[in-house]
C-alpha cells in the first residue's frame, strides 16, 4: 500500500484552465503539506494543514486553494493556470503531535505542464 | 529565519569512490536535520535524520552524516558509492517547535563507471 498517494501523476493543460490535484495518506498522520518543485529542483513549501486546519500559508497566489476534507486528505485546486505554474507538486505528511520530529513522508509528485 | 545551503550543485564521482555532500544551515534556535534522496521521477525518501544525541548518524544505503554544531554543518558521506546512488540529494532543517521543513537547493550526485 502506498503511504502518500497523489493523483494525477501527470497533468498537461492549457493556460487559463482550472485543475485539481488530490492527495491521500494512510499513515494516520495529523499534518499534510503541499510543496512545489521548480525546474531547478528547488523545493518550496506552499501550504500545511494540521487536522484540517490551515497552519502554513506561504506567499502563494490566491489562484491556489488547498482543501482538507479530513486529516487523511489534502487537495490542491489551481484557477486560471499560468505558464509559471508548470512544476512538480509534492504532497507530504508528518506526525507532529507527540513525536514532533517533523519527518516528512512524500508522495511521488504530480507533474503539471501548462501550455 | 532559517536557511540551508548545499555548497555543491553537482558532484560527479567514480563508482566505488568515497563521496561527501556538504550542507550548512543557519538558525537562531535548535534544529532537527534531515537528508532526503530523490531518484529520477520519484518522490523524496528519507536517508537519515539527526534529532539529538550522537552527532554521527547512520542512514539507509550505507550513508552517514555528522552534525557539527559549531560549524552549523550536516555533511553527508558514503565510503564507497554505487551506480544506483545517482540521484538528487536534499538537506533540510526544521527548527524545534516549528512545523515547516526548509530544504536546501539540492546536490545532484552522478556516479560514473
Amino acid at each position: 500500500d502506498t503511504a502518500v498517494s497523489q493523483t494525477p501523476k501527470y497533468l498537461v493543460t492549457q493556460m487559463g484552465n482550472d485543475k485539481s490535484i488530490k492527495c491521500e495518506q494512510n499513515l494516520g498522520h495529523d499534518t499534510m503539506y503541499w510543496y512545489k518543485q521548480d525546474s531547478k529542483k528547488f523545493l518550496k513549501i506552499m501550504f500545511s494543514y494540521n487536522n484540517k486546519e490551515l497552519i502554513i500559508n506561504e506567499t502563494v497566489p490566491n489562484r491556489f486553494s488547498p482543501k482538507s476534507p479530513d486529516k487523511a486528505h489534502l487537495n490542491l485546486h489551481i484557477n486560471s493556470l499560468e505558464l509559471g505554474d508548470s512544476a512538480v507538486y509534492f504532497c507530504a505528511s508528518s506526525q507532529v503531535r507527540r513525536t514532533n520530529t517533523g519527518e516528512l513522508f512524500f508522495g511521488e509528485g504530480s507533474r503539471l505542464t501548462v501550455l | 529565519a532559517q536557511s540551508v545551503t548545499q555548497l555543491d550543485s553537482q558532484v560527479p564521482v567514480f563508482e566505488e569512490a568515497p563521496v561527501e555532500l556538504r550542507c550548512n544551515y543557519s538558525s537562531s534556535v535548535s534544529v532537527y536535520l534531515f537528508w532526503y534522496v530523490q531518484y529520477p521521477n520519484q518522490g523524496l525518501q528519507l536517508l537519515l535524520k539527526y534529532l539529538s544525541g550522537s552527532t554521527l548518524v547512520k542512514g539507509i544505503n550505507g550513508f552517514e552524516a555528522e552534525f557539527n554544531k559549531s560549524q552549523t554543518s550536516f555533511h553527508l558521506r558514503k565510503p564507497s558509492v554505487h551506480i544506483s546512488d545517482t540521484a538528487e540529494y536534499f538537506c533540510a532543517v526544521r527548527p524545534r517547535g516549528a512545523q515547516k521543513l526548509v530544504f536546501g537547493q539540492g546536490t545532484r550526485l552522478t556516479i560514473n563507471p
